[in-house]
């Protein structure tokens, strides 16, 4: 079955700091990947996909992930984390073929001291 | 314009009732899905609805759970006999189209307590 592993479930960092969030997925087939992020008192939100082509995908607020499909993963990074980006961050696997029902990482819940 | 809307926002019942929690799509988008996130979980599908039609069913936990979209617009997602381990968020999403090329639209969500 499918399913997505998210490694660190709380990071904390100081601002200015990088971020990396691991991303494993577990399917064989072509899939589509994403990452949502939720603020606090917010509804999810699309960060950034990935469909095909240029594995390194960009996506709003300075985000960016690299599929490697080799290892089944698809990391969230940012160079230089600010106090706004606190919140709770969720990868999301679709499969592109068969069905189309979307599988989501338990989460990683990011506080980034100011 | 408008979002993904869901009704009610909170919503408290007695174990052994039956709810019933609604989404309001985008204008326009065909396809509907329903998510439930437990606390410190990611949504976990539930069903998603391609126009009228229930186009995956696979992640409604029991048969105690069940969904309408019957005018391919507002769904609603109706629960039997509640139990405690029904509490949850429910998330609805709308989009374009079917697939992963189509970015999810989410709600706001019901939080479900049964006592």
């Amino acid at each position: 079955a499918q399913s997505v592993s998210q490694h660190n479930h709380h990071v904390i960092l100081s601002e200015a700091a990088s971020l990396e969030l691991g991303c494993n997925y577990s399917y064989g087939g072509t899939v589509n990947l994403f990452w949502y992020v939720q603020y606090p008192g917010q509804h999810l939100q699309l960060l950034l996909k990935y469909f095909s082509g240029d594995p390194l995908v960009k996506g709003i607020k300075g985000f960016e992930a690299e599929f490697i499909k080799s290892k089944f993963s698809f990391n969230l990074r940012k160079p230089s984390v600010q106090w706004s980006d606190t919140a709770e961050y969720f990868c999301a696997v679709t499969r592109n073929t068969g069905g189309f029902k979307t599988i989501f990482g338990a989460g990683t819940r990011l506080f980034v001291k100011a | 314009g408008a979002g993904v809307s869901q009704t009610p926002s909170n919503k408290v019942t007695e174990k052994g009732k039956y709810v019933e929690l609604r989404c309001d799509p985008i204008s326009g988008h065909t396809a509907l899905y329903w998510y439930r996130q437990s606390l410190g979980q990611g949504p976990e599908f539930l069903i998603y609805f391609q126009g009228t039609g229930a186009a995956d069913d696979s992640g409604l936990p029991n048969d105690r759970f069940f969904a309408v979209r019957p005018e391919g617009s507002v769904s609603t997602l109706k629960i039997q006999r509640t139990e405690r381990g029904d509490s949850a968020v429910y998330l609805c999403a709308s989009s374009a189209g079917v697939g992963g090329t189509y970015e999810q639209y989410f709600g706001p969500g019901t939080r479900l307590t049964v006592t």
